[in-house]
């Protein structure tokens, strides 16, 4: 049983455009952190969110934590080559341990 | 450089090879883990270490050994491998339980021929 679901898997959209991926799980969080992998390197940090209806910018990045804690969103405004990468959602499950997402699979076409 | 160091970025070996992967933070964190990235396949936790202490095992076959000699670095010794267990093996590092995520190295890519 996989504990957070991303969705799409894939997604390709050109560059300019809008979107958001989603995370989503049966289960409540206590934070959840969203990551960016890009080739050939390791995850890195983007942001948590602990709060439940919190919204945090990062740039053209808007990430959301739902009202109950269970699910979150990333929004991305006008898309750049940059944002291509495999985005990946993580919450501590039991013993505060990182359990990442399936991932979502961004390429922006230039 | 993310402040987890881990080398070889790229290894090809045998299944009768034995070789080791190396993990080294200078980040001051106390919890160190190894986990296992395949195509198609969500990140597997593989191993904790918390103060050098190894805190959890998730079922890993005994053909892989992880050494935590001290708080800045960890091994994972291979031996015996099969090819699927070809994948990305990524190094990460927290303090605080993870509450402030997680600093991974940039993974040493195994292929098992």
């Amino acid at each position: 049983t996989q504990l957070l679901e991303q969705s799409p898997q894939f997604l390709s959209i050109q560059e300019g455009e809008n979107l958001t991926v989603y995370c989503n799980s049966s289960s409540v969080f206590s934070s959840l952190q969203w990551y960016r992998q890009e080739p050939g390197e390791g995850p890195v940090l983007l942001v948590t969110v602990v709060t439940g209806g919190e919204v945090k910018k990062l740039k053209r990045l808007t990430f959301q934590f739902g009202d109950a804690r269970k699910d979150s969103s990333l929004h991305i405004t006008a898309a750049q080559t940059g944002d291509t990468g495999l985005y990946l959602c993580a919450a501590p499950f039991g013993n505060e341990k990182l359990t990442f997402g399936t991932g979502t699979r961004l390429t922006i076409i230039p | 450089e993310t402040g987890v160091t881990q080398t070889p970025r790229h290894l090809v070996m045998g299944m009768t090879n034995k070789k080791s992967l190396k993990c080294e933070q200078h980040l001051g964190h106390n919890a160190m883990y190894w986990y296992k990235q395949s195509a198609k396949k969500p990140l597997e936790l593989m191993f904790v270490y918390n103060f050098k202490e190894q805190t959890e095992n998730n079922s890993v076959p005994s053909r892989f050994s992880p050494e935590c000699p001290n708080s800045s670095h960890l091994f994972l010794h291979l031996h015996t491998l099969q090819p699927e267990d070809s994948a990305l093996y990524l190094c990460a590092s927290t303090n605080n339980g993870g509450k402030n995520g997680y600093t991974f190295g940039s993974g040493t890519r195994l292929t098992v021929v």
